[in-house]
């Protein structure tokens, strides 16, 4: 039973353009939406977070939006740089723990 | 910043071995956690704890079991590894309690274990 789905894989981008990942979840409940950034041989960092009383929330070119109504989230990165090729991984925070999607690979091509 | 230290980077094991995966953090956290992560199936949660002594079964425990008996140290326990057992392993902290940003994870850089 997965919590939260991240449905795309992959995605590929240009850099300088906008990447929009996203990430649908099942439960009402969580307090919490996070996204973390992996790279190779590392473990994930924390990106940025919103909480469940907002739709919005933004910290640099990193903006992630809430859409309760649809269990939906999405962080967008404008500009893409070629730094920001990584796996993404969206997780909801319920109590304590949190629960990840699959994450996706993004590749910002020069 | 905070520092999560996972003791072994790879380690090979063979079926039916006793293994022990060691994780530290620097930052007095309340909170630890083990995760493994498979392609496709992103991080599952094994067990976490809040405190010393204490732990609590995450989603995917079987075969698995945890040891905090300080507050910085968390160890995750193979009973008897098997090949299914072939992931990656990460250790996280976090703070106790609500924060405006949540209670993120800070993670270890992950233990590849390979049981053959």
């Amino acid at each position: 039973d997965q919590q939260v789905k991240q449905n795309s894989p992959s995605l590929s981008v240009q850099e300088g353009r906008i990447s929009i990942l996203n990430c649908d979840y099942t439960n009402s409940m969580f307090d919490y939406f996070l996204w973390y950034k992996k790279y190779p041989a590392e473990g994930p960092t924390f990106l940025i977070s919103i909480s469940s009383i907002k739709d919005k929330n933004e910290d640099g070119r990193f903006t992630v939006f809430l859409n309760k109504s649809a269990k939906h989230l999405s962080l967008h990165i404008v500009p893409s740089q070629p730094g920001d090729s990584a796996v993404y991984f969206c997780a909801v925070q319920g109590a304590q723990k949190l629960v990840f999607g699959q994450g996706t690979r993004l590749t910002i091509n020069p | 910043d905070v520092k999560v230290t996972q003791s072994s980077r790879y380690l090979v094991k063979r079926t039916g071995e006793k293994v022990f995966l060691e994780c530290v953090q620097d930052m007095d956290h309340e909170n630890m956690f083990w995760y493994r992560q498979d392609p496709g199936l992103g991080l599952r949660l094994i067990y976490f704890s809040y405190d010393v002594k204490m732990k609590e079964k995450g989603d995917i425990p079987e075969g698995y079991s945890v040891s905090r008996e300080k507050k910085e140290r968390f160890s995750l326990i193979l009973e008897s590894a098997s090949t299914n057992q072939t992931s990656m392993y990460l250790c996280a902290s976090s703070i106790f309690g609500r924060r405006p940003e949540g209670s993120p994870l800070h993670f270890g850089n992950g233990t590849r274990l390979t049981v053959t």
